[in-house]
């Protein structure tokens, strides 16, 4: 079955390294993604990874792919209050016929002044 | 480039009670998504339209929801009648082609009462 997996919650101080981990059930997946969701806001696009990649660097992004235990990360660099958030991970797989997201139940970060 | 649009951005209702909400994708993109997103979970795909036509609609509860894109250009989802347990976020989502990046509205915010 398809299965997208998350922690809850994640604390860290201002100008700390911040790691959201996410595991995936499905190796069919494609493409892997990360959206970040701020209140009464819809999902902004933050990167994504192709699955034959093990790591995509974009300035203050890191995301990290093992496919041999399916999982993914993402390291926010330098945290600011800014990124506070819920962020979600998505497997982008093709199954029963058509191309299908499957999200995870997000991650709450909480940035600390 | 103007983003995906969505309307009304809040609405409350009564049970049983019915519903609509428009989303207008970005321009020149063939694949409009809606998403059920409940408060503390991922979003939930409902229905993908390609162009005018009914990709993937297996979780979508057709005996209240409905949804339609006639002209492969804007869309509606309809609810007819309203539970309490359809309260939740309704987002939309366009993308280029079916295997591209999705990006997302605001999403309208639904409270049944």
């Amino acid at each position: 079955g398809e299965d997208v997996e998350q922690s809850l919650f994640l604390s860290v101080r201002e100008g700390d390294s911040s790691v959201i981990n996410c595991t995936y059930t499905d190796s069919s997946s494609t493409y892997l993604y990360w959206y970040k969701q701020e209140p009464g806001a819809g999902l902004q696009l933050l990167t994504y990874i192709f699955s034959n990649m093990d790591m995509k660097q974009d300035q203050r992004l890191t995301v990290l792919l093992n496919k041999k235990d399916k999982h993914l990360s993402l390291r926010i660099a330098d945290t600011q209050t800014g990124d506070s958030a819920i962020y979600f991970c998505a497997a982008y797989l093709f199954t029963s016929g058509t191309y299908k997201y499957i999200f995870g139940t997000g991650t709450r970060l909480k940035v600390l002044a | 480039e103007a983003g995906v649009a969505q309307s009304p951005r809040y609405k409350i209702i009564e049970k049983r009670q019915s519903v609509a909400f428009w989303c207008n994708p970005i321009s020149g993109h063939a694949t409009l998504y809606w998403y059920q997103q409940i408060l503390g979970q991922g979003p939930k795909l409902l229905i993908q339209f390609q162009n005018n036509g009914v990709v993937d609609d297996s979780q979508l509860p057709k005996d209240r929801f409905s949804a339609e894109r006639l002209k492969g250009v804007d869309s509606t989802l309809k609810i007819q009648p309203a539970k309490l347990e359809d309260s939740a976020v309704y987002l939309c989502a366009s993308s280029l082609w079916q295997e591209e990046t999705q990006y997302f509205g605001p999403g309208t915010r639904l409270l049944v009462l």
